[in-house]
């Protein structure tokens, strides 16, 4: 299975600032990866697929990048509502889908 | 509206079975793979199965190959998982997924998750 590693598992910044996300995978996986957000009480949302392609909703604050093995999230001028935990996925070695470890993020 | 809503979770003891069910709503969900991914508690998400429109592909990973067996109901508008053979590990909250684009890929939605605990 593709191992996909993600860092920092936690994060904590304050509104207005910018912050990454990082996602490498164990193998090249071309742009077949997503990323997530959960907030608690809230269902799992899906905010980027294909790398870089914004999910219909997503504000444009988000945006994804890298293609290969080493992909990024980052989300400019942070909200107060963008607080919570964020996976990557990948869906190259379909149908064994795998994901990151997660990271929580904070808004101080 | 999308709408994934999960039911059956519980508690179970080891070795036995509990069968969990998702009831979709707001789209045609014969177009659409369907699948279970899990997370334990304070761990990260881990896919759990899928299923093709029709149901006649299944795919599992070898943690629970064997044990799960996910079925849909396309009159009713359903997904299923069978769970058999428990073990403390398979403790974590399930949830109900839908796959983009009529295929195998990412999940655009999600529902809200149902937990199941394995337990003496």
């Amino acid at each position: 299975d593709v191992q996909m590693t993600q860092s920092p598992s936690y994060l904590a910044a304050s509104p207005g600032e910018s912050v990454s996300i990082s996602c490498k995978a164990s193998k090249s996986i071309s742009n077949y990866l997503a990323w997530y957000q959960q907030k608690p009480g809230e269902a799992y949302k899906l905010l980027i697929y294909s790398g870089s392609t914004l999910q219909s909703g997503t504000p444009s604050r988000f945006s994804g990048s890298g293609s290969g093995t080493d992909f990024t999230l980052t989300i400019r001028s942070l909200e107060p509502e963008d607080f919570g935990l964020y996976y990557c996925q990948q869906y190259y070695e379909k149908p064994h889908l795998t994901f990151g470890s997660g990271t929580k993020l904070e808004i101080k | 509206e999308v709408q994934l809503v999960e039911s059956g979770g519980g508690l179970v003891q080891p070795g036995r079975s509990l069968k969990l069910s998702c009831a979709a709503s707001g789209f045609t969900f014969s177009n659409y793979y369907m699948a279970w991914v899990r997370q334990a508690p304070k761990k990260g998400l881990e896919w759990v199965a899928t299923i093709s429109t029709s149901g006649s592909r299944t795919y599992y990973p070898d943690s629970v190959k064997g044990r799960f067996t996910i079925s849909r109901d396309n009159a009713k508008s359903s997904l299923y998982l069978q769970m058999n053979s428990l073990k403390s590990e398979d403790t974590a909250t399930y949830y109900c997924a839908r796959h983009v684009g009529g295929t195998i890929a990412a999940f655009d939605y999600w529902g809200q998750g149902v937990m199941v605990t394995v337990s003496s």
